[in-house]
């Protein structure tokens, strides 16, 4: 089956700077690679995902890129403000599966 | 319109109770998973249902974990004789997978039930 691995699992940021999450994965079938915001005391909600015919997705202050060849995909925050401090999930779906497989999660800690 | 819906939001148990988890997945969702996230852990996959078909049961850790999904909405999950390490929150993601021109894969999850075993 598919593993996730995501690293750092913290990540400590000044406001106004960029931060970087990266993930990997196993197998070269995945497809769908979404990432989740859990704020704390808050359920995982969907910020991003790509698709693996696409090389990069922007949605504002945030954007995915994935590297199919060395499957590897990363989150990219600029301008950090501090309600972007929650934990972010990695996931990867399998291609002819409707399960995810997530990371282990990033902590994010964006400082005023 | 009303999101996934999970109760009790909270419950403490005694080792070696059963407990009920139940979880109302968004209307007209045909998937609806569980997951378990420990502190400080990622979620790990439990259960996935679609629809009529069998359940995916391959990520429950033991026997004494399962779960039903009575006419294809609400769903409990149920775990025997509790145990210490079964303390963590329980999440349930409903989804609409199988409809073409949706966001099929997206998960909406639910607040969790935090279960504490004493």
């Amino acid at each position: 089956g598919e593993n996730v691995e995501q690293h750092p699992s913290t990540l400590s940021v000044q406001e106004g700077d960029s931060a970087v999450i990266k993930c990997t994965y196993s197998d070269s079938a995945s497809n769908y690679f979404p990432w989740y915001k859990q704020e704390l005391g808050k359920r995982p909600q969907l910020i991003i995902d790509i698709r693996s015919n696409v090389g990069e997705k922007k949605d504002q202050r945030i954007a995915v890129t994935l590297n199919k060849t060395a499957k590897h995909f990363s989150l990219h925050i600029t301008e950090t403000q501090p309600e972007d401090s929650a934990v972010y999930f990695c996931a990867a779906r399998e291609s002819g599966y409707s399960t995810l497989t997530f990371g282990k999660g990033t902590m994010l800690l964006v400082s005023p | 319109g009303a999101g996934v819906s999970q109760s009790p939001s909270n419950k403490v148990t005694e080792k070696g109770k059963d407990v009920e988890l139940r979880c109302d997945p968004i209307s007209g969702h045909t998937a609806l998973y569980w997951y378990r996230q420990s502190l400080g852990q990622g979620l790990e996959f439990l259960i996935y249902f679609q629809g009529n078909s069998a359940p995916d049961k391959s990520g429950l850790p033991s026997d004494r974990f399962s779960a039903e999904r009575t006419g294809g909405s609400v769903s409990t999950l149920t775990i025997q004789r509790t145990q210490q390490e079964d303390s963590a929150v329980y999440l349930c993601a409903s989804s609409l997978v199988g409809l073409a021109g949706f966001r099929t894969y997206e998960q909406y999850f639910g607040p969790g039930t935090r279960l504490t075993v004493t």
